[in-house]
């Protein structure tokens, strides 16, 4: 099986910019997962879609949005771009079952100038 | 609420070395627990988890980890470390939020260097 993918691997935009991250889960899995990886603060989780329902969000601005489409496909899109949204952003995805194990895809890395 | 802590942000072992990466967890409920470990520039991968069967889980890579409740630990351990260990290793927690497929609860994470 194919595993986590997203896209693009990196990007680079200016403040007050918006951006749009793609990511594809593993087929069959329907839940995917949203985190942001800093240096500073870790890694947090951002949301949660299942279904093409958000189930679950973290302690993020509302400028920090996501959506996910029928084939379980999910975006997550920040507008209002600001130097500390630099990060590594990794999506996971997971299979249907209670906390079921997470499967990471490789990130995109958001450099915000 | 769940959280965890790992205590060491640095860990430098000599190759041929014991490895051990501490993990000590808070949670109200039963844990579901994990440990990945992260290669630079690239995104996580699961080592091994504890889903409440047997206390010692057995991983990837030569790593096992012992579930302790008493203790509310977690530590990860390699008898002998190997110079392509050198990475970052996380601790993870399934937390609990109804309906939820369990969003993971990172520790800090641990920087493994490894000395030939």
């Amino acid at each position: 099986k194919a595993g986590v993918t997203q896209t693009p691997r990196y990007l680079i935009k200016t403040r007050g910019q918006q951006v749009t991250l793609s990511c594809s889960p593993i087929s069959g899995h329907r839940s995917v997962s949203w985190y942001q990886q800093t240096p500073g603060q870790g890694l947090q989780f951002l949301f949660e879609y299942f279904s093409e329902t958000q189930r679950n969000k973290g302690n993020f601005p509302g400028r920090f949005s996501g959506r996910q489409f029928s084939n379980s496909r999910s975006e997550m899109n920040v507008s209002t771009l600001e130097l500390g949204d630099s990060a590594l952003y990794l999506c996971a995805s997971s299979s249907p079952g209670t906390r079921a194990e997470q499967f990471f895809g490789p990130g995109t890395r958001l450099t915000v100038l | 609420a769940q959280s965890v802590t790992q205590l060491g942000s640095h860990v430098s072992v000599s190759e041929g070395a014991l490895v051990l990466l501490r993990c000590n967890y808070s949670s109200s409920v039963p844990p579901y627990l994990f440990w990945y470990v992260q290669y630079p520039n690239q995104g996580l991968q699961l080592l091994l988890k504890y889903t409440s069967a047997a206390t010692l889980v057995k991983g990837i890579n030569g790593f096992e980890a012992e579930f302790k409740k008493s203790e509310t630990s977690f530590h990860l351990t390699k008898p002998s470390a190997h110079m392509s260990d050198a990475a970052e290793y996380f601790c993870a927690v399934s937390a609990t939020f109804g309906g939820s497929q369990g969003n993971l609860i990172f520790g800090k994470g641990t920087k493994l260097s490894v000395k030939p």
